[in-house]
């Protein structure tokens, strides 16, 4: 299995651009959660989906952020416009409902810069 | 509320030592509690989980943690540690999410 897979591994972008991250889940994991992680805040939930719908959405940092899952095997994260404190890594992790829900398995990571 | 403090941001120790890695809860219940590594660009891996079990857990790679009530307490341990053990370390507590505590940096040096 090759993981959870996410692109790009690296942005940079300018402030106001439109900024897009994708996650391919484990195949047959039902459950993907988008993760931030920044030196000041630490690791932060932002978005969790059970079956592709969104159950938990409160860690969103504001409107500029959303995310969907259309299917099954792809979930992105978009904010439009950046603003440089968005600068962070972005992870994504899957975890399968009949197994053990919390052993979350995580993706290597984007790390976004915005200048 | 739920919430962990990891007591350490970072330690130190020299290859063949003892490896131990603080972390208190904050729970009104029993609470699921677990251990994740984080390795240099890498995402983050499952090390043990704590569920209401066995007090003392095993996980990978060697480490253990015990779970201690009385002082709620999750602390990480490993008998001798390997260089290839430096890395980043969050205890986590389960509500209806995972609370991720700010982490501890462990290096280790030959």
């Amino acid at each position: 299995d090759a993981g959870v897979i996410q692109s790009p591994r690296h942005e940079v972008t300018e402030m106001g651009q439109e900024v897009t991250l994708r996650c391919k889940p484990i195949s047959g994991h039902d459950y993907l959660f988008w993760y931030r992680q920044t030196m000041m805040r630490g690791l932060e939930l932002l978005i969790y989906f059970n079956n592709n719908v969104p159950i938990d959405d409160s860690g969103m940092p504001e409107d500029r952020f959303s995310a969907k899952m259309p299917n099954a095997s792809f979930s992105t994260l978009k904010i439009q416009p950046s603003e440089p404190r968005d600068s962070a890594v972005y992870f994504c992790a899957s975890s399968l409902a009949t197994g053990d829900y919390y052993e979350q398995y995580f993706g290597p990571g984007t790390r976004l810069t915005v200048t | 509320a739920q919430s962990v403090t990891q007591l350490d941001s970072h330690v130190s120790v020299s290859e063949g030592t003892p490896v131990l890695l603080r972390c208190n809860y904050s729970s009104s219940y029993s609470p699921s509690l677990f251990w994740y590594v984080q390795h240099p660009n890498k995402g983050l891996q499952l090390l043990l989980k704590y569920t209401s079990a066995a007090t003392l857990v095993k996980g990978i790679n060697g480490f253990e943690a015990e779970f201690k009530k009385s002082e709620t307490s999750f602390h990480l341990t490993k008998p001798s540690a390997h260089m290839s053990d430096a890395a980043e370390y969050f205890c986590v507590v389960n509500t209806d999410k995972l609370i991720f505590g700010t982490g501890t940096r462990l290096q280790v040096f030959p």
